[in-house]
């Protein structure tokens, strides 16, 4: 049973440019969170989608960040004209349908470089 | 704001030795985690201790939590140099969960 897919698990973006983070759950799971973990910090919460429903995305920041969870394919974070700030690691988890106190399954990350 | 928070910061100790670290939290919540995280690399999950436990073991590792403190410690028992890594509390209320700035630990051989 595959864990949470992450790709690309390195990306480099000019400033301006538009990043896209892909994050495939584990086989069954159908919650979805997107966390950011900035240098020498623990991650934070940014949005919790279900399949197409966005339940929570009060850890967003209100400009240039989306997040998708379609009903077939990946879990899309968007990031439009990035900045050297948003350079950090994007993590995404996943957990089963049945509670959402279980355990989230954590991907491996994405770590976005903006140079 | 963050909801957990550890202590001490940053932990060195000798290969054999306990390693144990706090982690304090403000609000209500569902359950508290344990992760580690090698250096740039992704979360490990080590331990979950749901609100109505007060002590889980799983293998070289302890957790204890007091929620009438809002407090949790991790222990890692004969400590080995593969234990090298930052450790992260992170607590679950409703769906989110909230991770502490995490405390290095160093295991020295």
């Amino acid at each position: 049973n595959a864990g949470v897919m992450q790709n690309p698990r390195h990306l480099v973006r000019r400033r301006g440019q538009e990043a896209r983070l892909r994050c495939s759950p584990m086989k069954g799971h159908s919650h979805v969170y997107w966390y950011r973990q900035l240098p020498e910090e623990g991650l934070k919460f940014m949005v919790y989608l279900q399949k197409e429903n966005i339940i929570d995305e009060s850890g967003m920041p209100k400009e240039r960040f989306s997040a998708e969870f379609p009903k077939e394919g990946p879990s899309i974070l968007r990031i439009q004209q990035v900045v050297r700030g948003d350079s950090a690691a994007y993590f995404c988890a996943s957990s089963p349908m049945a509670r959402v106190e279980d355990e989230q399954y954590f991907g491996p990350g994405t770590r976005l470089t903006v140079t | 704001s963050q909801q957990g928070e550890e202590d001490p910061q940053a932990l060195s100790i000798q290969e054999g030795e306990n390693a144990t670290m706090n982690c304090s939290y403000k609000t209500s919540i569902n359950n508290l985690q344990w992760y580690r995280q090698n250096s740039g690399r992704g979360l490990v999950h080590l331990i979950l201790i749901r609100s109505n436990e007060r002590e889980k073991h799983s293998g070289r590792l302890r957790v204890t939590l007091d929620t009438s403190k809002k407090s949790s410690s991790l222990l890692i028992t004969a400590s080995r140099a593969a234990d090298t890594a930052s450790y992260f509390c992170a607590t679950l209320r409703d769906y989110k969960l909230s991770f502490g700035a995490g405390t290095t630990v160093t295991v020295r051989a």
